[in-house]
């Protein structure tokens, strides 16, 4: 079974540019979560998707991001336009729709550098 | 909120060498712990969990033993390995509510040298 994949796993642009990053979750896995860590600070929770609707979004920075999750498989995450405290690593995580304790499966990152 | 405080690295440990990083974490009710680590060019892997007071959390050789008392998830091995050069991130999930996002930890970088 595939695990979470991520795209692109590196994107160096300037800033005011704009940049899409995607992640395919585990066939079934209802739960897509995004993630990102600056500057080799701790892992910050963006937003959580339940099949296509945004379940919470309360860590997005500001209106310069926008998740998607259309037909509810993969989902996007667009910066536009990307600032110079964007750069970090993005995680994209998901899991099965359940009450109980289900496991987050992480993706291996989007590097972003915004120059 | 919630908040999880991990031992600041980098960690340079010899072979076999006993391994503790420590982890205390401030959160409302009983959360669900986790440690998670990340090997060089691959994603974060769960490496153990535990969902209650006095559990114990152990794979790989690893262990962590959930502290209410001390609101603690230290992790411990007794014998590293070059393998074990990572990064270790660890996490809460709070129980209850309709939050299901995780909360990490900073990260603690370890090397283990042969």
């Amino acid at each position: 079974e595939a695990g979470v994949t991520q795209f692109p796993s590196h994107s160096v642009i300037e800033k005011g540019q704009t940049v899409t990053l995607r992640c395919d979750p585990i066939s079934g896995h209802d739960n897509l979560y995004w993630y990102r860590r600056v500057m080799g600070k701790e892992i910050k929770f963006l937003l959580h998707f339940v099949k296509e609707s945004k379940q919470d979004e309360s860590g997005m920075p500001n209106n310069r991001f926008l998740a998607e999750r259309t037909g509810g498989t993969y989902s996007t995450l667009k910066v536009q336009p990307a600032e110079l405290e964007d750069s970090g690593v993005y995680f994209c995580a998901s899991s099965q729709l359940g009450t109980g304790e289900n496991t987050q499966y992480f993706g291996p990152g989007t590097r972003l550098t915004v120059l | 909120g919630d908040s999880v405080t991990q031992m600041e690295g980098p960690v340079t440990l010899s072979e076999e060498a006993f391994l503790t990083i420590n982890c205390t974490y401030t959160a409302t009710g009983y959360p669900s712990l986790f440690w998670y680590v990340q090997y060089p060019g691959e994603g974060l892997q769960l490496l153990l969990k535990a969902t209650k007071a006095d559990d114990k959390g152990s794979n790989k050789g690893f262990e962590a033993t959930y502290r209410k008392e001390t609101t603690s998830f230290h992790l411990e091995k007794g014998s590293v390995q070059v393998s074990d050069s990572a990064v270790y991130f660890c996490a809460l999930r709070s129980v209850g509510g309709s939050a299901r996002q995780l909360t990490f930890g900073s990260g603690t970088q370890l090397t283990v040298l042969p």
